[in-house]
């Protein structure tokens, strides 16, 4: 089955630098790649996806890149502010067909004023 | 259109006990999913539902079980509850084949 890896587990970074989340999955049959914002105690909310017959995806500070020979994805976040701090999940699965998100660890995500 | 609701948002049971957990669908979705996300892990799936039957499962015993009705919401029950059952469980809805994939709020369950 579905396999997704993240990393890294915890992020740092200053107001303003950019952040870079990477996501690793295994089933070449992936072809949908959410990714999630969770605060504490609150519902993963998406902030932004890309198919598989897209390479890179972008709206506003907030853009995904997908390397589908490598099975990698990640997550770049630019100009980042303390509200960006919370945990982002990536996750992997097929549209179309039977749909189970297969969840990274998720990355929790610091941004220090 | 109306978002996923889950009840109930906190619940405490003692080893052994059996629990429900509820959620009704967004508007027009017609498939639910549900998932257990422990402190500081990911959500795992545990099962989906579509036009009233389980058509997915993932790593989790027969003690988790769940309905789907009429009107898409969905229920799910987990029997003889351990100390590892403590989880927050998230339902999602989504039209068939995974399209506009939304999640509840959650039920926090704290098993003692």
């Amino acid at each position: 089955g579905e396999n997704v890896e993240q990393h890294p587990s915890t992020l740092s970074v200053q107001e303003g630098d950019s952040a870079v989340i990477k996501c690793t999955y295994s089933d070449s049959a992936s072809n949908y790649f959410p990714w999630y914002k969770q605060e504490l105690g609150k519902r993963p909310q998406l902030i932004i996806d890309i198919r598989s017959n897209v390479g890179e995806k972008k709206d506003q500070r907030i853009a995904v890149t997908l390397n589908k020979t490598a099975k990698h994805f990640s997550l770049h976040i630019t100009e980042t502010q303390p509200e960006d701090s919370a945990v982002y999940f990536c996750a992997a699965s097929i549209l179309g067909g039977f749909q189970k998100l297969v969840f990274g660890t998720g990355t929790r995500l610091l941004v220090s004023p | 259109e109306t978002g996923v609701t889950q009840s109930p948002t906190h619940l405490i049971k003692t080893r052994g006990q059996q629990v429900t957990l509820r959620c009704s669908s967004q508007s027009g979705h017609n498939t639910v999913s549900w998932y257990q996300q422990a402190l500081g892990q990911g959500p795992q799936f545990i099962f989906q539902y579509y036009r009233e039957e389980e058509n997915g499962r993932g790593n989790f015993p027969p003690r988790f079980s769940g309905l789907q009705f009429p009107n898409y919401s969905s229920e799910l029950n987990v029997n003889a509850l351990e100390l590892d059952d403590s989880a927050l469980y998230l339902c999602a809805s989504s039209l068939a084949g995974g399209y506009g994939y939304t999640f509840g709020s959650g039920t926090r369950l704290t098993v003692v």
